[in-house]
């Protein structure tokens, strides 16, 4: 069982849609971070998100932390191409340690 | 960020062998090291912790005889994986972590025959 669960699992849209990936728990994180990775390479940090209500705007990504530190969601706004990956969650529950959430794969098609 | 090399990027080895799979810290002195295992399309499972200079502390079900981990400098982390079968093949990353975020290497793609 992991610590975190991530929704949905798969994702295939056209691109210009929005979309929105869901991180949840019911442990509280210290931290919580959204990474992007592609087949055979290391996930990459996306941001990181600390405080309770967080939002963060990188371009056409949207993070929001929920107010408990429990759950975080990431919306795309008008999708791309280029978006295509898995899209991960992690959480910091005490330290530097961190878990993963299940993973979202996402398709962007052309 | 810090940035993270693994080495081999890839290996093939045959059942019953060992392989041993090197995590650098470049830029970074890194006290802690993390190593996960992923499965195709699946997420990221951290194995174990590494401290420098002490024992590895491992997460539950991982077997630590079995995946051996050495960390005897600020910058450089091994994990061997010991009498490997097929069904350690797998992608094996390695993380630094600085403050609230962490750093993955490229990731190494073991596959035992």
């Amino acid at each position: 069982t992991q610590l975190l669960e991530q929704s949905p699992q798969f994702l295939s849209i056209q691109e210009g849609e929005n979309l929105t990936v869901y991180c949840n728990s019911s442990s509280v994180f210290s931290s919580l971070q959204w990474y992007r990775q592609e087949p055979g390479e290391g996930p990459v940090l996306l941001v990181t998100v600390v405080t309770g209500g967080e939002v963060k705007k990188l371009k056409r990504l949207t993070f929001q932390f929920g107010d408990a530190r429990k759950d975080s969601s990431l919306h795309i706004t008008a999708a791309q191409p280029g978006d295509t990956g898995l899209y991960l969650c992690a959480g910091a529950l005490t330290g530097n340690q961190f878990y993963f959430g299940t993973g979202t794969s996402l398709t962007v098609i052309p | 960020g810090a940035v993270v090399s693994q080495h081999p990027s890839r290996v093939i080895c045959k059942s019953g062998t060992s392989v041993k799979i090197e995590c650098r810290s470049l830029d970074f002195q890194a006290t802690t090291m993390f190593w996960y295992r992923q499965f195709p399309k699946k997420s990221l499972m951290l194995m174990a912790t590494s401290n420098e200079g002490s024992k590895a502390t491992y997460e539950q079900g991982v077997e630590k005889d079995k995946f051996l981990i050495n960390h005897a400098s600020l910058t450089l982390s091994t994990l061997t994986v010991t009498s490997a079968h097929p069904e350690d093949s797998s992608f094996y990353i390695c993380s630094v972590s600085s403050g609230h975020e962490q750093y993955f290497g490229p990731g190494t793609r073991l596959t035992v025959t």
